[in-house]
């Protein structure tokens, strides 16, 4: 079945150093794929997307770019803040008689000052 | 104006009591679904409803029984609960199936003790 899959974490860095979470996906068919945010004490939130291979999503100065033949989703960002301290879902989503979305076990990041 | 609202935001209840969580959305859209998020972070799909016909019914306990009077509303009613159903439960929605990006709710912190 499908599966994504994503480093473990924590992630610690200083602010402004480059990030990166990786993230791997098995599917299917030919799947969306999407990065979710999760603030401490509140639910996910839609980062960025990606529809088809080659593909970049981008928003909030994080990218990923959507690579099928490496079946690879990892997002980056060039100089994190506090602010982005939180918890990070890579996600698909494909149709496997009905179409399901599938989350990754989240990597947690802790941006230092 | 919340997109996504469930109530209660805190649930704490003893084992072997029925309760329920409410969930609406202002959104528009037509596909609605519960999540459990665990201790460690991982989420998983319980249902998912589009215009108010189950379409998603993971390997749940048929303790676990939601409810979509509209397709605005999605409920989950859970009966006689465990230590085991402590978790968060995350409503979300969507336009369409294809998962084109969720919309979540803040969450329902359950505690069963």
């Amino acid at each position: 079945g499908d599966s994504v899959t994503q480093m473990e974490g924590p992630v610690t860095l200083s602010e402004e150093a480059f990030l990166t979470i990786n993230c791997t996906y098995t599917a299917t068919g030919y799947p969306s794929l999407f990065w979710y945010v999760q603030y401490p004490g509140e639910g996910l939130q839609l980062l960025l997307k990606a529809t088809k291979a080659d593909d970049k999503g981008s928003n909030k100065g994080f990218e990923a770019t959507y690579r099928k033949e490496t079946t690879s989703f990892h997002l980056e960002k060039g100089s994190v803040q506090v602010s982005d301290s939180a918890v990070y879902f890579c996600a698909l989503s494909d149709y496997t008689g009905g179409f399901k979305t599938i989350f990754g076990a989240g990597t947690r990041l802790f941006v230092k000052a | 104006d919340t997109a996504v609202s469930q109530t209660p935001k805190y649930l704490v209840t003893q084992m072997g009591n029925d309760k329920s969580i409410k969930c609406e959305q202002n959104l528009g859209h037509d596909t609605m679904y519960w999540y459990k998020q665990d201790s460690k972070k991982f989420l998983k799909i319980m249902f998912s409803y589009n215009n108010k016909e189950l379409i998603i019914n993971e390997t749940v306990p048929n303790r676990f029984s939601p409810k979509s009077p509209d397709k605005a509303h999605l409920n989950l009613h859970i009966n006689s609960l465990e230590l085991g159903d402590s978790a968060v439960y995350f409503c979300a929605s969507s336009h369409g199936q294809d998962g084109g990006g969720y919309t979540f709710g803040s969450g329902t912190r359950l505690t069963v003790v």
